[in-house]
């Protein structure tokens, strides 16, 4: 059991706007930024969204993050086939003291 | 580039031990705290623990799942951090990853991650 609480699954049609929830609590979400992964299967982790809604550079303006409260939530807009991945939140936990993730989201581009 | 590789992985029985290596490059390694994070197959993510720097004390944090049994270290001399896992049991199954925390302040995230290297505690 993840302590940031994901939906286990999202989909959508190309073009289609799909937004992933993340849901926290008080000691994580509430008191630190949030970071979101992309994972593709076989791969390692890469960052796709820092500190609630920055991107990297190369990241899509497609992708948006956002936070309020002990929430926080993962748009991608224009879906693309490229965009079937698994999807991480992540934040610190100030009670655990420690990294905490999601149970992540996989993400399916009907 | 930054880059990190992680080795060392294998086959172990239950209750036994792996060190894990995760050789850096491209960055001031030395400065830099290191986490590791491990993905059970089909699974979430999990962070393992992390190691500081020197100015740190190499301070360790791990979480409850590990504390007692995995233990990170480091040789800033080469570059490389360790992950010694003790007492294995079945569940650390998995592909174990390092990775580095980038930011500031209070605003951090892991980036880049290594490849992976799988573990598998198996009789």
């Amino acid at each position: 059991q993840s302590v940031l609480t994901q939906p286990p699954s999202a989909s959508g049609t190309p073009g289609q706007r799909v937004t992933i929830s993340c849901s926290g609590s008080s000691s994580n979400i509430g008191s630190n930024t949030v970071n979101w992964y992309q994972q593709f299967p076989g791969t390692a982790p890469k960052v796709l969204i820092y500190t609630n809604n920055q991107r990297p550079s190369g990241v899509p303006d497609r992708f948006s993050g956002s936070k309020s409260g002990t929430s926080a939530s993962l748009a991608i807009s224009g879906l693309q086939s490229e965009d079937e991945a698994d999807y991480y939140c992540a934040t610190w936990d100030d009670s655990l003291n420690g990294w905490v993730f999601g149970g992540g989201t996989k993400l399916t581009v009907l | 580039e930054v880059q990190l590789v992680e080795s060392g992985g294998g086959l172990v029985q239950p209750g036994g031990s792996l060190k894990l290596s995760c050789e850096a490059s491209g960055f001031t390694f030395s400065g830099s705290t290191m986490h590791w994070v491990r993905q059970a197959s089909g699974k979430g993510l999990e962070w393992v623990g992390r190691i500081r720097s020197k100015a740190d004390n190499y301070a360790t944090t791990y979480p409850a799942s590990v504390k007692g049994r995995f233990t990170i270290s480091r040789d800033d001399s080469k570059n490389t951090a360790y992950l010694q896992m003790d007492s294995l049991k079945i569940e650390d199954t998995a592909v174990y990853y390092c990775t580095r925390p980038a930011g500031s302040g209070a605003d951090w995230w892991f980036d880049p991650w290594g490849q992976g290297t799988l573990v598998t505690v198996s009789s």
